[in-house]
């Protein structure tokens, strides 16, 4: 099955600077790699995806790059707000039908 | 607003106990899945249904259990409750069959064991 690793799992970052997360895959077959945004309390909610025909998605103020080569992508946010605040999770899929999650980044944004 | 529902929001039982959480997918979505989240966790895959068939398992107890019924909903029976299995426990639903397809969250179902 596919193994997700996910770094750091704690980030804190100054409003208005940019907060980098990095998740690396096991199985090269994986075509699909959202993230998912946690806010306390809540459910996980996707925030944006990338399918491995690309390289790097943006929308607005987050970006998603991948580098299949290297088995690892990447969540940038730029411009931190406070309401960025949350648990960031990456997830990878398996051919087995499952969605393997990283263990999650707790990111806080410090006014 | 995902349009996966989820009950009951909150449930508190004892040690031993069994009890039966409930997912509706959103309306067309053939896959179930369900999650278990506790304390600072993750989201640890439990089971996976298509179409009222199992499709993958994760790393489920064997005193849970799941259905997915006719009409696409799905149970998630969890007896002989520990303290340990106190957790906040997620179903998510997607269109097709696999995790290369967007799943949608429903609320959770936060169960206390005492």
């Amino acid at each position: 099955g596919e193994n997700v690793e996910q770094h750091p799992s704690t980030l804190s970052v100054q409003e208005g600077d940019s907060a980098v997360i990095k998740c690396t895959y096991s199985d090269s077959a994986s075509n699909y790699f959202p993230w998912y945004k946690q806010e306390l309390g809540k459910r996980p909610q996707l925030i944006i995806d990338i399918r491995s025909n690309v390289g790097e998605k943006k929308d607005q103020r987050i970006a998603v790059t991948l580098n299949k080569t290297a088995k690892h992508f990447s969540l940038h946010i730029t411009e931190t707000q406070p309401e960025d605040s949350a648990v960031y999770f990456c997830a990878a899929p398996s051919n087995d039908y499952k969605l393997s999650f990283g263990a999650g980044t707790t990111v806080t944004v410090r006014a | 607003d995902s349009g996966v529902t989820q009950t009951p929001k909150h449930l508190i039982t004892a040690t031993g106990q069994r009890v039966t959480l409930r997912c509706s997918p959103r309306s067309g979505d053939l896959s179930v899945y369900w999650y278990q989240q506790s304390l600072d966790q993750g989201l640890q895959f439990l089971i996976h249904y298509y179409n009222g068939e199992e499709r993958a398992k994760g790393n489920i107890l064997e005193r849970f259990s799941a259905q997915q019924f006719p009409d696409l909903h799905s149970e998630l029976n969890l007896s002989s409750l520990e303290l340990g299995d106190s957790a906040l426990y997620f179903c998510a639903s997607s269109v097709l069959a696999g995790g290369w397809n967007e799943q949608f969250f429903g609320p959770g179902t936060r169960l206390t064991v005492l």
